[in-house]
């Protein structure tokens, strides 16, 4: 079945440095992928949609300049954290949906997620 | 908007028994897919189960069933001889029909389902 990779699986870094984290699709191809960030014990929040060759859709409240996204690729999204600060601290994972399945009802594969840690 | 509520943040069951997560939706769509999830402490999002609005018929999946009733926009995840290894948070989650590939998943709050042995 579709499978989704995430990497790092966890990252620890000082508060000012960029992340970076990348999802692919290991055997589909993506036009459209999702972020999502989860705080401990909470739901999954989406944060942008992303686009293969075009902009990422954000979300209402998600900072653009602050969680860059690029999809430069039908197999690769990476989302990079800028300048990191200890309350972007959380948990983020990504989607997608192998669109050559067919049918709307194909479910979103996910990847194991990121857990991001900022001191 | 569609939202999607779970009102029972945390529940448990003993080992063997069955157990009802609940789950209602607001929409104004009429044709939409539904889905619950689950998420253990390793974090990893799998897929339980899902259902299509169109279908009357509840779908099934061994030990995991839903009741849909679209009229109510409810659909509750029924887990029949729970086991220790579906301890694990729950997402119910809505998705519509329209937009192909950029169709978005939309959560729930989730539900904590304890087993206890």
């Amino acid at each position: 079945g579709a499978v989704v990779s995430q990497h790092p699986s966890w990252v620890i870094c000082k508060s000012g440095t960029s992340v970076k984290i990348e999802c692919r699709s290991l055997d589909f191809q993506a036009t459209t992928m999702f972020w999502y960030r989860q705080f401990p014990k909470q739901s999954l929040m989406l944060m942008a949609t992303s686009n293969e060759g075009s902009k990422a859709t954000y979300e209402q409240g998600v900072e653009k300049d602050k969680f860059l996204i690029n999809h430069a690729s039908l197999t690769l999204s990476t989302l990079t954290v800028t300048s990191a600060h200890p309350e972007d601290s959380s948990f983020y994972i990504c989607s997608a949906r192998d669109p050559s399945l067919g049918g709307e009802n194909q479910p979103q594969h996910f990847g194991d997620g990121t857990r991001l840690s900022i001191l | 908007a569609q939202t999607v509520t779970q009102s029972q943040p945390e529940m448990s069951v003993q080992e063997a028994e069955t157990v009802t997560l609940s789950c209602t939706y607001d929409t104004s769509e009429s044709d939409y897919y539904l889905f619950w999830y689950k998420q253990p402490p390793s974090r990893q999002m799998i897929l339980v189960i899902r259902q299509e609005a169109y279908k009357q018929q509840n779908a099934t999946e061994n030990r995991f069933s839903v009741n849909f009733q679209k009229a109510a926009k409810s659909f509750s995840l029924k887990i029949s001889d729970s086991q220790l290894g579906d301890a694990a948070m729950y997402f119910c989650a809505y998705r519509g029909i329209y937009g192909g590939a950029t169709n978005k998943l939309i959560f729930g709050t989730g539900t904590l389902l304890a087993v206890q042995p």
